[in-house]
């Protein structure tokens, strides 16, 4: 998906172990969002952001932290891994549809907490 | 609380016949509803939208439908190719606490047939 890049693609890790998800776009967007997909519960948003320095909580947002020091950056951390954490994690651009702009996804983080 | 709700988890259709997808929601705030593709390993990907203004949009192939008194939006592949097994998520929009909140379905996976 052109514009948005995400990393790692997969990764595994222990219980209590802490990690970063890096999420970066070339679209020059303000908004920027961090979804999880889980097995027939859809996508549901974590944070979002509208702006660099301006950060907030969407639908699941605990045990996640987020922080946007720039426009083109917007990492997602878990401080402390727990296997209710162990998720598909797509980051999206813009955060928020506005003027009926329609969300570009990154091609997702697998992520799995043993 | 599921306010967007696709009840069929999976489809199949033979190649060139039409693929209907449907989706309900519950709240009457949401005023912009999207379609997103997913096939596996990738993000979403945008397909066709419409406003609650609206009750049909076109895009080549596909043609989305809103019955805003019946809750109900559907979405016309025609016709259907195997290139269109994919997940297809429904979403909706509204304005929520100063932002614009994009709510997920959970998907309809379509498998069509040659």
């Amino acid at each position: 998906n052109a514009g948005v890049t995400q990393t790692p693609k997969f990764q595994v890790l222990k219980t209590g172990q802490s990690m970063t998800l890096q999420c970066a776009q070339d679209m020059n967007h303000e908004y920027m969002s961090w979804y999880r997909q889980d097995p027939g519960m859809g996508l549901r948003l974590i944070h979002y952001s509208v702006g660099a320095g301006i950060t907030d909580q969407g639908e699941v947002p605990n045990g996640y932290n987020v922080s946007r020091s720039t426009t083109e950056d917007f990492p997602l951390r878990l401080l402390s891994a727990a296997p209710s954490q162990t998720s598909v994690y797509f980051c999206a651009s813009p955060a928020v549809t506005l003027s009926n702009q329609p969300q570009h996804f990154g091609d997702g983080t697998r992520l799995s907490i043993l | 609380d599921q306010q967007v709700k696709q009840n069929s988890p999976s489809l199949s259709v033979q190649e060139g016949r039409i693929s209907i997808l449907n989706c309900d929601y519950t709240n009457s705030m949401f005023d912009y509803f999207l379609w997103y593709k997913k096939y596996p390993a990738e993000g979403p990907t945008f397909l066709i939208s419409i406003s609650s203004i609206k009750d049909k949009n076109e895009d080549g192939r596909f043609t989305v439908f809103l019955n805003k008194s019946a809750k109900h939006l559907s979405l016309h592949i025609v016709p259907s190719q195997p290139g269109d097994s994919a997940v297809y998520f429904c979403a909706a929009r509204m304005n929520s606490g100063g932002y614009q909140k994009v709510t997920f379905g959970t998907g309809t996976k379509l498998q069509v047939i040659p």
